[in-house]
């Protein structure tokens, strides 16, 4: 398997301007799950997915923030519009099952700059 | 809120040498945590999981659980410098039913 597809690697714009991450789950993997990860807050999930659902997206820091995930092999993270506050490492990671026992498999992620 | 705290590091120790990581987390319903390593640039992979009080050894791996202490640890034996990287506990389960990290501790092997 390739593993968690994500696109772009990295990303520069502007403040105000639109972004859009991209992410390809592992096949097979009903649950997907998006995060943000700086220096000074870590590793932070934002929303996560079961079955292209949206379950708790609590982690979404504002309104700016969308995700959405069409089909069973694709989801995007919107930033609209973006701010230099926005500038991290976004991971999108899936996994076969949530629970007590799951393991998450994380792609490659995408490293935003907001100018 | 549940937290999961790491000292940050830097963690330096010799090749050869074991390399003691510890965690702690606060919500007493945890019920699984995990150790994830992350070299620089790179995303988190999975090397452990522990789900009961004890040990659990893999390897040169072996992670730790004490759950009425509400304390994680991983040892690594026999050091190299391919272990210098980033090591992340992650808790699971409890007031929410995610994953939650924390900050990480950033270790450094020395040849």
């Amino acid at each position: 398997d390739a593993g968690v597809i994500q696109s772009p690697r990295h990303e520069v714009t502007e403040m105000g301007q639109e972004v859009t991450l991209r992410c390809k789950p592992i096949s097979g993997h009903d649950y997907l799950f998006w995060y943000r990860q700086t220096m000074m807050r870590g590793l932070e999930l934002l929303i996560y997915f079961n079955n292209n659902v949206p379950i708790d997206d609590s982690g979404m820091p504002e309104d700016r923030f969308s995700a959405k995930m069409p089909n069973a092999s694709f989801s995007t993270l919107k930033i609209q519009p973006s701010e230099p506050r926005d500038s991290a490492v976004y991971f999108c990671a899936s996994s076969l099952r949530q629970g007590a026992s799951n393991e998450q498999f994380f792609g490659p992620g995408t490293r935003l700059t907001v100018l | 809120q549940k937290e999961v705290e790491q000292n940050s590091g830097p963690l330096s120790v010799p090749e050869g040498a074991i390399a003691s990581l510890n965690c702690t987390y606060s919500d007493r319903g945890s019920q699984s945590f995990f150790w994830y390593r992350q070299y620089s640039g790179k995303s988190p992979e999975l090397i452990m999981s522990i789900y009961s009080n004890g040990d659990k050894e893999d390897g040169r791996f072996t992670a730790q659980l004490n759950k009425a202490s509400q304390y994680v640890s991983l040892l690594i034996r026999d050091s190299q410098p391919s272990d210098s990287a980033t090591y992340l506990c992650a808790a699971f389960g409890g007031s929410n039913y995610k994953l939650t990290f924390g900050k990480g501790t950033l270790l450094t092997v020395n040849p």
